[in-house]
């Protein structure tokens, strides 16, 4: 089974500063990765897909990188709406393997 | 537009079976490719894939929990049911249902329902 880590666990940054966000899966999962972010009390949204294409209605701010093993979610600006929890998940083997990482906290500094 | 509801018992107990309901509208899920997945997430915690019916009636389930998971799907209601059988505290979660659609972000959950919080306690 693919186990993917995220970190920092938790990123404090300022409003209007760049925020870097790493993903790694234990095993390639070639460009399939997907973002979520997920605010409280919502369900999460997805953000990007095939580890770089931005989903529908996402903000130019938000891009994603990397292949293989090894992936970040970059917010160019942060935003107060940015402010959020956000989720890496890998499809390389579905159905019917999909796999979450534990997710990193984007909050304020 | 595409929406998704999940429906069913705020509290369970202990050893009983939980019965969830997904009634979507927007899609269709007897169009080649599209799939509808559960997901759930504790308190604090982070996603759990659970199970997923595809458009042509396959179904998966986590390795985890297959032994206790079962979808369906009535594709004349737009409803997908998952049941979870011998449900425990450590069960107590918020259940998405979400759709996997087909095409370029196939194997991805584009649209979610708003999730219902389940706790099981005697």
């Amino acid at each position: 089974e693919i186990v993917m880590t995220q970190s920092p666990a938790t990123l404090s940054v300022s409003p209007g500063e760049r925020a870097t966000l790493s993903c790694r899966a234990s095993q390639s999962v070639s460009s399939n990765l997907a973002w979520y972010q997920q605010k409280p009390g919502q369900a999460p949204r997805l953000l990007i897909y095939g580890a770089s294409t931005r989903a529908t209605g996402i903000p130019a701010r938000f891009s994603g990188s990397g292949s293989g093993t090894e992936f970040t979610l970059t917010i160019s600006s942060l935003q107060s709406e940015d402010f959020a929890v956000y989720y890496c998940q890998q499809y390389n083997n579905w159905p019917p393997l999909f796999t979450f990482g534990p997710g990193t906290k984007v909050d304020i500094k | 537009q595409v929406t998704l509801r999940e429906s069913g018992p705020a509290l369970v107990k202990p050893t009983q079976t939980l019965t969830l309901t997904c009634t979507f509208s927007g899609f269709s899920l007897s169009t080649s490719g599209m799939c509808v997945s559960w997901i759930r997430q504790p308190p604090g915690k982070a996603l759990e894939w659970l199970a997923l019916i595809d458009w042509d009636d396959d179904k998966y389930y986590s390795t985890s929990l297959k032994t206790r998971l079962t979808i369906s799907k009535d594709t004349s209601k737009n409803q997908v049911v998952l049941t979870m059988t011998n449900m425990d505290p450590v069960d107590t979660a918020t259940y998405y249902c979400a759709r996997i659609p087909d095409g370029a972000v196939a194997g991805t959950f584009d649209y979610w329902g708003q999730g219902t919080l389940v706790t099981v306690s005697s």
